[in-house]
Parts: C-alpha cells; structure tokens; sequence
C-alpha cells in the first residue's frame, strides 16, 4: 500500500532562516506528487505538485520541491521563509491506478516562524 | 467565492443521532472526493465519484457512512448512529479531469468539523 512519511511534525523557525521539510513516500510505480499547505483557519492549498520533466519543481509563495526518484522523496525548500509562511504542511502522492487522483497525505508538520 | 463550498462549517451532535454534511464542488468538476481528517493526521481518503456513479469506497467508510451525488453536481456524506470515533473534520475536494486522466489537480473545501458528544 501506498504510504507518505514526514519527518518532522514541528517546526520553529526564526524569519529569515532557510527551510527544508522532508517528505518520503512508498510506492513503486509512476507517481504525481504535491505539497499543500493548511493556513490558520484556511482549506488545503496547493503549493505545487510534480507530474512529469523537471524534477525541481517551483510552486507560489517561493516554495520548491525536488523530486528525487531513487529516493522515493519530495521536499519541499524556501531559502527564506516568513512570519506569514505558518501553517501546516501537507505532502500527498497519487498514483495512475484507478485512473484518478486519489491522494495519500502525510500526516503533516506544522511550522511556526517567529518574528 | 467559487471555490468548494461545505455546510455546515461546524456540527456538534449526540452519539446515536444521524447526520448529514453537504458539498458544493466547483462548477463543472466532474470529479468529487470525501476526505477525513482527525487531529495530528493528514486527511484520509473517504470515497471519489466520477459525476454521479460512486467508484471507490475506503475501508473506512463503514456501513454507517453513506455519500451520494445525485445528478452529478453537489454530494452529501451521511453519518448514521454517530459514534464518538466519528469526530473529525470532513473534508471534500473537487477536481476536472477526463477519462483516466491522472495529471489533475484536487481544490479542498473548508471542511465539516464533526464532534460527537
């Protein structure tokens, strides 16, 4: 069965500081993977996602994730992050069986950055 | 806002009675998906429809849980004889893609926070 491994469930950053969460998933086949990001009191919001090509992936809010194969991982970077970047975090993977997009989540890591 | 709408936004009910959440998927999504989501977890997937037709059903959609889409457009989740367990926010989630079309992208309602007493 499929399954999405995060690392680290808390994180505490001051602004400026670099980011890096870690994001490993199980599966064997082709997989699309995404990042979402949960804001206080907001819905889910897509970060980025990775289908396909480059596998340094750039999403809004100067959000990256590489896509490492042999690694099976995703994670996701922001060379600087700020006060306005708390919130949790979501990695998600989904597979072709099926034929849609049924997304595994990680069980998230909630980042606060101090000011 | 024409983003996925859920109603209610809260709902605190008494173990035993039935409840029922409803989903408005963005306009001309085709695809409609019920997650669950209890705290310090991400959310779990519940069931998807493809329009009306229900194509999957998670193990942990119990007998109690029923989930419809009638005529393709918004969804409800039923909840029979609440049990404390069941408390967690629902979450529902749209998406456009054609047939077996997997490179989509899933747009998140606010979710229903069930809490059962």
């Amino acid at each position: 069965a499929q399954s999405v491994s995060q690392h680290n469930h808390h994180v505490i950053l001051s602004e400026a500081a670099s980011l890096e969460l870690g994001c490993n998933y199980s599966y064997g086949g082709t997989v699309n993977l995404f990042w979402y990001v949960q804001y206080p009191g907001q819905h889910l919001q897509l970060l980025l996602k990775y289908f396909s090509g480059d596998p340094l992936v750039k999403g809004i809010k100067g959000f990256e994730a590489e896509f490492i194969k042999s690694k099976f991982s995703f994670n996701l970077r922001k060379p600087s992050v700020q006060w306005s970047d708390t919130a949790e975090y979501f990695c998600a993977v989904s597979s072709f069986s099926g034929g849609y997009n049924k997304l595994i989540f990680g069980a998230g890591t909630r980042l606060a950055v101090h000011p | 806002d024409t983003g996925v709408s859920q109603d209610p936004r809260h709902k605190i009910t008494k173990r035993g009675q039935n409840v029922t959440f409803r989903c408005d998927p963005i306009s001309e999504h085709n695809r409609l998906y019920w997650y669950r989501q209890t705290l310090g977890q991400g959310p779990e997937f519940l069931t998807y429809f493809q329009n009306e037709a229900q194509l999957e059903k998670s193990r942990l959609l119990s007998d109690r849980f029923s989930a419809e889409r009638p005529k393709g457009s918004f969804s409800t989740l039923e909840i029979q004889r609440t049990e404390q367990g069941d408390s967690a926010m629902y979450l529902c989630a749209s998406s456009f893609g054609k047939r077996r079309e997997v490179n989509t992208e899933a747009f998140f309602g606010q979710g229903t926070r069930l809490t059962v007493v």
